[in-house]
């Protein structure tokens, strides 16, 4: 089982709709959590971070997480086609604070 | 732009020759982490420092590979006799010490013929 799963996708939805992308890890003793953004031929890019039980929000996107039952996922508002990448969940699991990605899940927002 | 640079930023080699990427972190930063990524893959960790102490290496990392860090600033990763199945997008990112997040930078694509 690897640490961190991800649906690969792609997700399609249309414009204006909400996206919605998941993410589940297997160590219970995994600390914050991230989403990235990545576009083709690019590096990631943070979109935001979670280490509490809850949602976090932050503009169109919200961050929920729920550690009883080892998820987090990414909700996008009013998707926009510019919004069209691969998500990438992380985790920081030791005090090295190393990263631990998912495989993504590539979201396409159809105009 | 997130403060990280990384140099160069594509490189074609062939097989059997050795590659030297550069990687310049966020000037306040003192950790910086060495990530390799290859396509439909999320990106695995490779090693870490905390100043120039390299404390930690991935399992991924075999011997012809070395990373350094000499004065605690720049990084640099060398791949000896490089093999096609080194192929990859190799980043580099950075953190401060009380901070939660990593900047990448924007990564050095390698490509082994």
């Amino acid at each position: 089982q690897k640490e961190v799963e991800q649906n690969s996708g792609p997700l399609s939805v249309p414009e204006g709709a909400i996206a919605s992308l998941n993410c589940t890890y297997s160590d219970r003793g995994s600390q914050s959590f991230f989403w990235y953004r990545q576009y083709s031929g690019k590096s990631p890019e943070l979109i935001m971070f979670i280490y509490s039980n809850g949602d976090k929000e932050d503009g169109r996107f919200t961050a929920q997480l729920n550690k009883a039952s080892q998820y987090v996922s990414l909700l996008i508002r009013d998707s926009q086609p510019s919004d069209s990448a691969t998500y990438l969940c992380a985790v920081y699991l030791d005090s090295s604070y190393k990263l631990i990605f998912g495989s993504g899940t590539r979201l396409l927002v159809r105009p | 732009d997130t403060g990280v640079s990384q140099d160069p930023r594509h490189k074609i080699t062939k097989r059997g020759q050795n590659v030297t990427f550069r990687c310049d972190p966020i000037s306040e930063h003192n950790r910086l982490y060495w990530y390799r990524q290859t396509l439909g893959q999320g990106p695995e960790f490779l090693t870490y420092f905390q100043n120039e102490a390299q404390l930690e290496k991935s399992r991924l990392l075999s011997d012809r590979f070395s990373a350094e860090r000499p004065k605690g600033s720049f990084s640099t990763l060398e791949i000896q006799r490089t093999e096609q199945g080194d192929s990859a997008m190799y980043l580099c990112a950075s953190r401060s010490g009380g901070g939660e997040t990593q900047y990448f930078g924007p990564g050095t694509r390698l490509l082994v013929l």
